[in-house]
């Protein structure tokens, strides 16, 4: 079946502007979450959804960011007045909540590549 | 504060030897390990866990040791495969911390390459 996709898979934009990215998690799966990886670095948590819960945005690095995700199916992660820091592999990934915990594996799409001149 | 680290960036291992990647944490409240696989301009796959109340879980070719001691876990691949070539990332999860216990906390990666 079709795993995890991500939209697009690479996005350069100049300092300042917005930018979206898009996750389509697998079919079913209620939890989603989004990381990124910034260059050297391990993946960071930024967001997590689960169902119709609040989302966990504990991990999101400032108020330019922002994810919304509609209907419990796809997510969009909004980057609002890039900045070159904000260089990074952006990753999605999703799982069955059967525990709601670590321990459920999370599917990883094949991220974003994003370039902030 | 890193609180899982794999502090070796790149590993050389011959075809048919065996593979062992380390990974150390820091957090005593971690009590589930996994390690992800990652290839270029892919996203890591799941390959292995391992719950805190085991010191070992075997899955193929794959085993995870788990010295809760002294916070050190290990990645032994054997025999290694050119196919295995790849970033390899260690995870842990705190299962009781309550809200944030599904948060994934990764060291950087280790990047091991099989040579034929």
């Amino acid at each position: 079946g079709a795993g995890v996709s991500q939209s697009p898979s690479n996005k350069v934009t100049e300092k300042g502007k917005d930018v979206e990215l898009r996750c389509d998690p697998i079919s079913g799966h209620t939890a989603l979450y989004w990381y990124r990886q910034s260059l050297g670095q391990g993946l960071e948590f930024l967001i997590y959804f689960q169902g119709n819960s609040a989302p966990d945005k504990s991990g999101l690095p400032s108020d330019r960011f922002s994810a919304e995700r509609t209907g419990g199916s796809v997510s969009t992660l909004t980057i609002q007045r890039t900045q070159q820091e904000d260089s990074a592999v952006y990753l999605c990934a999703s799982s069955l909540a059967i525990t709601g915990r670590g321990t459920d594996t999370q599917y990883f799409g094949p991220g974003t590549r994003l370039t902030v001149l | 504060d890193q609180q899982v680290k794999q502090n070796s960036p790149s590993l050389s291992v011959q075809e048919g030897r065996i593979s062992i990647l380390n990974c150390d944490y820091t957090n005593s409240m971690f009590d589930y390990f996994l390690w992800y696989k990652k290839y270029p301009a892919e996203g890591p796959t799941f390959l292995i866990s391992i719950s805190s109340i085991k010191d070992k879980n075997e899955d193929g070719r794959f085993t995870v040791f788990l010295n809760k001691s002294a916070k050190h876990l290990s990645l032994h691949i054997v025999p290694s495969q050119p196919g295995d070539s790849a970033v390899y990332f260690c995870a842990a999860s705190a299962r009781y911390s309550g809200a944030g216990s599904y948060q994934l906390t990764f060291g950087k990666g280790t990047k091991l390459s099989v040579i034929p």
